[in-house]
């Protein structure tokens, strides 16, 4: 069955980076755009970036562009959200999602509390 | 495109139907997904372009509606229905944008 599981989440303090990561499995990860969707405790769904298939297309969410960066490698069917400069309205669930420009697959979520 | 839901909080019986409704700042014609977010989960896909149904969504779960109008109608509500639900648009693809959700709660 098709599986999403994200991993990296923890405490940080604010201006520090963090990586998280998305494992798929169940489906041709390589054949899918995939995306970072995210969810400020008891708030929201709020889109955050978007991979295409093979990696060559990144598109953010203005208000992000600039701190965080979407990768993949589709050889280990894995997805990537590299976090920098982290603030505190950054303190959220995060999960990846894909496989069009809706979402039929999700994660089950990784949080992320940027906190001193 | 700005997304706005209505209500934000809506009380309807076991048993009665529940409409919400989406709104979008400009057309994006079919270009919309409803989700049912329960407490603790992740989302899951109800609807998509605007009005097809995911796979293994119950029929009770109907979308309607094109342009910058949009209707989520559930019949015959069962407590498993009662949830967070947003709508979001994928028009022209990118930025994409949830509206801000609406309870379905127990009357």
């Amino acid at each position: 069955q098709v599986q999403l599981v994200e991993s990296g989440g923890g405490v940080v303090q604010p201006g520090r980076s963090l990586r998280l990561s998305c494992v798929a499995s169940g489906f041709t990860f390589g054949r899918y755009a995939m995306h970072w969707v995210r969810q400020a405790p008891g708030k929201g769904l709020e889109w955050v970036a978007v991979s295409s298939f093979d990696g060559t297309i990144e598109y953010y969410a203005e208000s992000l562009r600039g701190r965080f960066t979407i990768s993949r490698d589709n050889s280990n069917s894995t997805l990537y959200l590299q976090m920098n400069s982290l603030r505190p309205d950054d303190t959220a669930f995060y999960y990846c999602a894909g496989r069009a420009y809706y979402f039929d697959y999700w994660g089950q979520g990784t949080l992320v509390t940027v906190s001193s | 495109i700005v997304m706005t839901q209505s209500p934000a909080t809506l009380s309807v019986s076991p048993g009665e139907r529940a409409t919400l409704s989406c709104r979008t700042s400009q057309s994006i014609s079919n270009n919309l997904a409803w989700y049912q977010q329960k407490p603790g989960q992740a989302p899951r896909l109800l609807i998509y372009g605007a009005s097809t149904r995911a796979t293994g969504v119950p029929v009770k779960f109907s979308g309607s509606g094109s342009g910058t109008e949009f209707t989520l109608t559930i019949s015959s509500l069962q407590s498993e229905d009662f949830a967070v639900y947003y709508c979001q648009q994928y028009d022209n693809w990118l930025p994409i944008t949830f509206g801000q959700g609406t309870r379905l709660e127990i009357k």
